[in-house]
């Protein structure tokens, strides 16, 4: 296992056009996250799902944020009509619940999206 | 869902010096979790410790956790210039999600 991959690693895009990020967790975790991070701040929460439920989804950032985890596997978050400033790093993270606990989650390298 | 408070926001050290982070958070728990975070490794893992655990060592990493203040502290002892990161401490509720805070960014020069 090679960890939690995120593809791309970088992406460039016009401002008004939609971008979607991939994320795939270790494979036997049942836990993914996702989070926007900018210079000097910690990550920002923006949801997360248990398998294939999305567990929370308050704290995405607007209606043009949206993710999916299908089949319980692999994760994609998507925004719409971006804005320069969802120019960002958007990292995902995976981890095994062990019921309702949290244990150590997992990042990948992030994607990083600049908008112009 | 709740984040901790990280003490101080930013903390420069000589090497071979120890380090010392504290963390605030406000309600009940089950565990708390310290995060690392740089430029060449991303985010990193660092330690758990549940709630019903006092103290946690890894390596030159000590962790506290104090229930009954509400907080926790990670002490890196004899520091060393790869230990120039921000740190992330994030206290955990069953069924709840990983919410960071702003970190304490630790500079740690030769």
């Amino acid at each position: 296992d090679t960890g939690v991959s995120q593809n791309p690693r970088h992406k460039i895009t016009k401002r008004g056009q939609n971008v979607t990020f991939r994320c795939d967790p270790i494979s036997e975790h049942n836990r993914l996250y996702w989070y926007r991070q900018t210079l000097g701040q910690g990550p920002e929460f923006l949801t997360y799902f248990q398998n294939e439920a999305q567990l929370e989804k308050s704290r995405l950032l607007s209606d043009r944020f949206s993710a999916e985890r299908p089949k319980g596997s692999f994760s994609t978050l998507e925004i719409q009509r971006t804005e320069q400033g969802d120019s960002a790093m958007y990292l995902c993270a995976s981890s095994l619940a062990q019921g309702a606990s949290n244990t150590e989650a997992f990042f990948g390298q992030g994607t990083r999206l600049t908008v112009v | 869902s709740q984040q901790g408070e990280e003490d101080p926001q930013a903390l420069s050290i000589q090497e071979g010096e120890n380090a010392t982070m504290n963390c605030s958070y406000k309600t009940s728990i089950n565990n708390l979790q310290w995060y690392r975070q740089n430029s060449g490794r991303g985010l990193v893992h660092l330690i758990l410790i549940r709630s019903n655990e006092r103290e946690k060592h890894s390596g030159r990493l000590r962790v506290t956790l104090d229930t009954s203040k509400k907080s926790s502290s990670l002490l890196i002892t004899a520091s060393r210039a790869a230990d120039t990161a921000s740190y992330f401490c994030v206290p955990n509720q069953a069924g709840t999600a990983l919410i960071f805070g702003k970190g304490t960014t630790l500079s740690v020069s030769s």
